[in-house]
């Protein structure tokens, strides 16, 4: 029972256009989402997160929304450009049975077009 | 700085052997989390250890296991392996305990299991 999907497996964009990567959590005790990005033979990068007491936070072109009613968060690219092609992964984080326990997307993998 | 440095970067085991996974984190960083990626299932918590004690703990069987040393270097540990063990498996280090904070991923140990 996945708690953290990501539905799109795939995303493409044409650069200078906004990526919308979307992911929807189960969980009402996350507290706490993490995107980060993974290019090929490297592991993960973190990219930006936020925390459940706001609902959006942006650093750069990156900005991450998060719908607490609807448990769902996404994270908007504007512009896009080809070096962001790589795949996405969504994280949350709560506690469980008194144990941090972070939990991960299956991954969108974005292609931006020149 | 340094990069987290896993070692080794690729594996290749016989079902039922054990094998040691180690993982250098950033110099300074006090814990480190371990995952284990496979395409069916994504990337997935296994523990996490900060100054030498494990602190969190994924829904893995206990042949999976691990330490971390005092200057916190970390490894793990699979026994009576399986073919299902096929996996990358990264960790992760980080300055302070818990999900809710930027995690520094290594490349990852590709272990094969035949």
């Amino acid at each position: 029972d996945q708690q953290v999907k990501q539905n799109s497996p795939s995303l493409s964009v044409q650069e200078g256009r906004i990526s919308i990567l979307n992911c929807d959590y189960t969980n009402s005790m996350f507290d706490y989402f993490l995107w980060y990005k993974k290019y090929p033979a490297e592991g993960p990068t973190f990219l930006i997160s936020i925390s459940s007491i706001k609902d959006k936070n942006e650093d750069g072109r990156f900005t991450v929304f998060l719908n607490k009613s609807a448990k769902h968060l996404s994270l908007h690219i504007v512009p896009s450009q080809p070096g962001d092609s790589a795949v996405y992964f969504c994280a949350a984080s709560g506690r469980s049975g008194g144990s941090y326990i972070p939990t991960f997307g299956r991954g969108t993998s974005l292609i931006v077009h020149p | 700085k340094a990069g987290v440095t896993q070692t080794p970067r690729y594996l290749i085991k016989t079902r039922g052997q054990q094998v040691t996974l180690s993982c250098s984190p950033i110099s300074g960083h006090r814990s480190v989390s371990w995952y284990q990626q496979t395409p069916g299932q994504g990337l997935q918590f296994l523990f996490e250890y900060f100054s030498e004690t494990q602190r969190n703990k994924g829904n893995f069987p206990g042949r999976f296991s691990g330490r971390q040393f005092s200057n916190s270097r970390s490894e793990m540990n699979v026994s009576t392996l399986e073919l299902g063990d096929s996996a990358l498996y990264l960790c992760a280090s980080s300055y302070r305990q818990g999900m809710n904070t930027e995690a520094f991923f290594g490349q990852g140990t590709r272990l094969t299991v035949v």
